[in-house]
């Protein structure tokens, strides 16, 4: 099961940041934060991932809470071609940890 | 990042035939692949994860005997869907574990359509 929570959809005005809340009350010590986005028929993609700090990388910025219960994707100037379906999983790194993905985050990117 | 490729994108095919999709890992090994299933508007369900020369471990519900896994070497798994009917028609997706890899990253091949007559 998907460890964690998100909003299903979120709208943002194209040149805007987009900041895309993720839930994970349960998150053990060793479990990673990772992002993913899915384009309309197309595989997923990976975004960024973290286990206590903030990361930024060219695509995105991941901003995680002190007590590691949530995380925020921070998109910061959105483009129409962002308009994608976000997911937040939690996952331990190493040994052949499978990816769970819950429902996601429609978020659409509008002009 | 890595490039994973999935053959055929696409696949019609008749009730009752078997079609085999193959996930190749173009510019990495991989010791592990993952295959997924989506219907649409859904979310990815993982099916089974596929390790190099062993059996594939798969997920509760999937049954072993109808989607056949291989995963003979480090750069390719396939999946082979057997007496295919109609409820079987979903988008197939498969995901490669680079060996020896510190992130953990998953890189996912671009799906692989299937719809079944």
């Amino acid at each position: 099961d998907a460890k964690t929570t998100q909003p299903t959809s979120m709208d943002c005005a194209e040149g805007r940041a987009a900041n895309l809340p993720c839930n994970h009350s349960t998150i053990s010590g060793n479990e990673y934060v990772y992002w993913y986005r899915q384009i309309h028929s197309q595989g997923p993609q990976y975004i960024i991932h973290g286990l206590k700090n903030n990361e930024t990388n060219e695509m995105a910025s991941l901003i995680i809470t002190e007590d590691r219960k949530s995380s925020t994707l921070i998109l910061p100037h959105a483009t129409l071609r962002d308009t994608a379906v976000y997911y937040c999983i939690v996952r331990e790194v190493g040994g052949y940890n499978k990816l769970i993905f819950g429902a996601g985050t429609r978020l659409a990117v509008h002009p | 990042g890595a490039v994973v490729s999935q053959h055929p994108s696409w696949v019609i095919c008749k009730s009752g035939t078997s079609v085999k999709i193959e996930c190749r890992s173009l510019d990495f090994q991989a010791t592990t692949m993952f295959w997924y299933r989506q219907f649409p508007k859904q979310s990815l369900m993982l099916m089974a994860t596929s390790n190099e020369g062993s059996k594939a471990t798969y997920e509760q519900g999937v049954e072993k005997d109808k989607f056949l896994i291989n995963h003979a070497s480090l750069t390719l798994s396939t999946l082979t869907v057997t007496s295919a009917h109609p409820e079987d028609s979903s988008f197939y997706i498969c995901s490669g574990l680079p060996a020896g890899t510190r992130t953990g990253e998953l890189f996912f091949g671009e799906g692989s359509r299937l719809t079944v007559l």
